[in-house]
């Protein structure tokens, strides 16, 4: 149970384009969903909080017009990253939860590799 | 806010061997505490989580520890493989706080090698 479907895998594309990324619970419904970006051998940085039905949550410093996120039901949450740049590049991953102090489940990740 | 801190940063033991990886919290207010195990590339997994109502929690090779006065939790586990060789990420969370806009707090990460 609990298992969360992220899409695409991995993406590569041109400088300007806009990428979007799915996250979906498949067995449980998903009030929240986080969405992190992972460096290189360090931690899972938080970037936006997604709740079904309202805005996003942003942590300070991710700019909310460079990363749309709409989260429309209760068991899908996307992440666009608008007119992607190199510095974008990176793994996004997304998360998914039942409630509060419930563990986060996991998708797969997104490699983002923008040229 | 919480602050979650990690230590070591890497860690590396010979099979069979026991390793323990340290966390540190700072907000009395968090009460779960789960590990998750991260193989590059791939996404994390949860291994074990503790609850602040709990000292210890096990599953076979794996065990928790929480001090709560001392606000500290440790992963233990006993008799390595080297099939556990990942990096270990350890978060804090209060279930009255993660579904407000706020999420886990993730300590960086502990790097574990298991040498054959």
């Amino acid at each position: 149970g609990a298992v969360v479907s992220q899409h695409p895998s991995r993406v590569i594309c041109k400088s300007g384009t806009s990428v979007k990324i799915e996250c979906r619970s498949l067995d449980f419904q998903a009030t929240t969903m986080f969405w992190y970006r992972q460096f290189p051998k360090q931690s899972l940085m938080l970037m936006a909080t997604s709740n079904e039905g309202s805005k996003a949550t942003y942590e300070q410093g991710v700019e909310k017009d460079k990363f749309l996120i709409n989260h429309a039901s209760l068991t899908l949450s996307t992440l666009t990253v608008t007119s992607a740049h190199p510095e974008d590049s990176s793994f996004y991953i997304c998360s998914a939860n039942t409630g509060g102090g419930q563990p986060q489940h996991f998708g797969d990740g997104t490699r983002l590799s923008i040229l | 806010g919480e602050n979650v801190e990690q230590h070591p940063s890497t860690l590396s033991v010979q099979e069979g061997d026991s390793a323990v990886i340290k966390c540190t919290y700072s907000d009395s207010a968090s009460n779960y505490f789960p590990w998750y195990k991260q193989e590059l590339g791939k996404r994390p997994q949860l291994i074990i989580d503790i609850r602040s109502n709990v000292g210890e929690k096990k599953d076979q090779r794996i065990a928790v520890t929480l001090n709560k006065t001392a606000k500290h939790f440790s992963l233990h586990i006993t008799e390595t493989q080297p099939e556990d060789s990942a990096v270990y990420f350890c978060a804090a969370t209060s279930s009255f706080r993660d579904n407000y806009g706020q999420n886990f707090v993730f300590g960086p990460g502990t790097r574990l090698s298991v040498l054959p």
